[in-house]
């Protein structure tokens, strides 16, 4: 069974630019995360959809981070337009039912 | 809120025994998660503890203590490979989002 992708491992952009993350989760599950760690700071909470549904965003910085999960699959999370405190590795997780959460690698985003 | 606390390094020699611990604040308990990262990897599950007590799992031990707000994470025979961040983890109600503690990194030496 595949785990849970993302896509790209590395991004490097300038500030300004638009940057546009996708995580593919574990299939079949409903739950899925957006998690964020922040050079030398703890991994936090983004935000949790239920299939297609944002069941709580509170963890968005601001609104400049769009997250989106069409169909209820895979999700995409866009920065627009990247600040230079938005460098950091962006994990998505997705869970099934009331167990853990799998998480994948992460993106490593830089914003210059 | 939620608030955890564990050690930031730790030290220790292959073949030996170490124990990390973590100690948490909570609004509502639903559990605690310890998870491994290898640098550049993704986090990936060890141990669930929702009940007092020590689970056994292989090499790897987690015990918690709700009333003391207490867990550890118990590593014997260490493995060079086992040199990684260790994370402490909670849940909350509900949408089941996790608070992480900071990681404790663990370097085990030959």
């Amino acid at each position: 069974e595949a785990g849970v992708t993302q896509f790209p491992s590395h991004s490097v952009i300038e500030k300004g630019q638009t940057v546009t993350l996708r995580c593919d989760p574990i299939s079949g599950h409903d739950n899925l995360y957006w998690y964020r760690r922040v050079m030398g700071k703890e991994i936090k909470f983004l935000l949790h959809f239920v299939k297609e549904s944002k069941q709580d965003e509170s963890g968005m910085p601001n609104n400049r981070f769009l997250a989106e999960r069409t169909g209820g699959t895979y999700s995409t999370l866009k920065v627009q337009p990247a600040e230079l405190e938005d460098s950091g590795v962006y994990f998505c997780a997705s869970r099934a039912g009331y167990n853990e959460q799998f998480f994948g690698p992460g993106t490593r985003l830089t914003v210059l | 809120g939620q608030n955890i606390d564990q050690p930031t390094e730790m030290t220790a020699t292959e073949g030996a025994i170490v124990q990390i611990n973590c100690t948490y604040q909570t609004s509502g308990f639903n559990g605690l998660f310890w998870y491994q990262q290898h640098a550049g990897e993704a986090p990936t599950f060890l141990s669930y503890n929702v009940l007092d007590g020590l689970e056994e799992k292989g090499r790897f031990s987690s015990f918690l203590s709700r009333s003391k707000g207490y867990s550890y994470l118990l590593l014997k025979e260490l493995q060079m490979k086992d040199s990684a961040s260790y994370l402490c983890a909670v849940p909350d109600t509900g949408r089941r989002a996790l608070t992480f503690g900071s990681g404790t990194r663990l370097q085990v030496q030959p």
